[in-house]
């Protein structure tokens, strides 16, 4: 199975709130997992990763969390800020490389004043 | 990071016709990927570009329907043919980058009438 399930679809946080991004994945050959952010008319750009070996990774305001027995990962941003405003996609490869993404299916948030 | 040009960035077509997108990459890079995001969805991989040799297509993509050109480590064009409303998309270049990560062009977004 190849799906990685997301949620929510949507979502809204106020500023200085924490806003969370789950995901869950059934293939436990995915060894890469990463977060992209994507602002309306670009490209998504890449947040962070992290590989199974490590059960947390932050940079900055943004950590991972991610529980392989569970097989599901999370997106955490600490302090949000209306500019972290745009949608958010979680994804899986195997081979521990950012070749062949298979995206989940988007979770929109909405920092308010 | 690598700095993806495309081109165009969208075009509004009519169906039966083709279009042509150019991927432009400021470094060589190996790997070059093409994805579909389908208006408000996820990301789908269509195929890897391979340098030298033909692309190599996912499940539900076929080399008739997206041909793809890699004619030098830079640069790959995706073709979209005899489009269909259905293929109104915004088609995405991307490139393993340094680390082993994953950058995006802006995207082509495509509207077939």
């Amino acid at each position: 199975q190849q799906q990685v399930k997301q949620s929510p679809q949507s979502l809204i946080v106020q500023k200085g709130g924490i806003s969370i991004i789950n995901c869950a994945y059934e293939n436990t050959a995915f060894d890469y997992f990463p977060w992209y952010q994507q602002f309306p008319g670009k490209g998504p750009a890449l947040l962070i990763a992290i590989r199974p070996d490590v059960s947390e990774k932050k940079e900055g305001r943004f950590t991972i969390s991610f529980n392989k027995s569970a097989k599901q990962f999370s997106l955490h941003i600490m302090d949000s800020q209306p500019g972290d405003s745009a949608t958010y996609f979680c994804a899986a490869s195997m081979s521990g490389t950012a070749s062949k993404l298979t995206f989940g299916t988007g979770t929109r948030l909405q920092v308010t004043l | 990071s690598a700095v993806i040009s495309q081109k165009p960035s969208r075009d509004i077509c009519q169906r039966g016709t083709s279009l042509t997108i150019q991927c432009q990459v400021d470094s060589q890079v190996t790997m070059m990927f093409w994805y579909r995001q389908q208006p408000g969805q996820s990301l789908t991989l269509i195929a890897t570009a391979n340098q030298g040799s033909e692309a190599t297509y996912e499940s539900g993509f076929v080399i008739d329907k997206f041909p793809i050109s890699r004619p030098n480590l830079t640069f790959s064009t995706l073709t979209v043919s005899n489009m269909s409303p259905e293929d109104s998309s915004i088609y995405l270049c991307s490139v393993i980058g340094g680390n082993e990560k994953l950058f995006f062009g802006s995207g082509t977004q495509l509207s077939v009438l």
